[in-house]
């Protein structure tokens, strides 16, 4: 597959850690936020959302945070497997648009 | 589960050729969108589309680009004349749309790449 984000940080953890992927987000008036899991040759694939009213939403081992005063978004992601290795990016969609801003992605390497 | 399927997987053209890609995106939603990823770099986004109209374009989105949705099912990007900057991998999306304004979750396709030499 293409290997993306050749630039990319990265976050190395060992299995069975918790991940943290941190996002700064560009535009004040982004209401809606997602993040994307991207593994080698295939299309983003959502992780989780948050909406702008909210500052914390969970998922099944992922736990979004949204803090609107410094633009920052983090995915958690609780128990790190294996198949958690990919390039993560965030999207923010702004307010009144249908475009989504991707953010510069971050590759989380697993170490088992 | 339903999912935006993308064709061709890989596409390999000479500069100056026309190129479309083809999507068909999940069939209950409204919103249609093509991203491009050149090789190393960001998700980037090219169109919105929606009520058979372009809804949204960036910049990278010029004369050279064009999008139809030609029938009930299929959404289409076409690159009158590549460059070799279009090299890259195409994402198609879509979404449902939700009533407070955003389009809501985007599905991606698994992309179609397209080289130009």
């Amino acid at each position: 597959g293409e290997s993306v984000g050749l630039h990319l940080p990265t976050l190395s953890v060992q299995e069975g850690d918790n991940s943290i992927i941190n996002c700064a987000y560009s535009n004040s008036a982004s209401d809606y936020f997602i993040w994307y899991k991207q593994e080698s040759g295939k299309g983003p694939q959502f992780i989780i959302d948050i909406r702008s009213n909210m500052d914390k939403r969970q998922g099944q081992r992922v736990t979004v945070l949204l803090n609107k005063t410094v633009k920052h978004l983090s995915l958690q992601i609780a128990a790190t497997q294996p198949g958690d290795s990919a390039v993560y990016f965030c999207a923010e969609n702004i307010e009144g648009t249908y475009k989504y801003i991707f953010g510069t992605g971050t590759r989380l390497k697993v170490l088992a | 589960e339903p999912e935006v399927t993308q064709t061709p997987s890989h596409q390999v053209t000479q500069m100056g050729q026309e190129v479309i890609l083809r999507c068909v995106p999940i069939s209950n939603h409204l919103y249609f969108y093509w991203y491009r990823q050149i090789l190393g770099q960001k998700v980037e986004f090219l169109v919105s589309f929606y009520n058979n109209e372009i809804s949204e374009k960036s910049e990278i989105f010029d004369d050279q680009f064009s999008v139809e949705r030609p029938d009930g099912s299929n959404f289409t990007l076409k690159i009158r004349s590549t460059k070799l900057e279009d090299s890259a991998m195409y994402f198609c999306a879509s979404s449902e749309g939700v009533q407070w304004g955003a389009a809501g979750e985007l599905f991606f396709g698994e992309g179609s790449r397209l080289t130009v030499l």
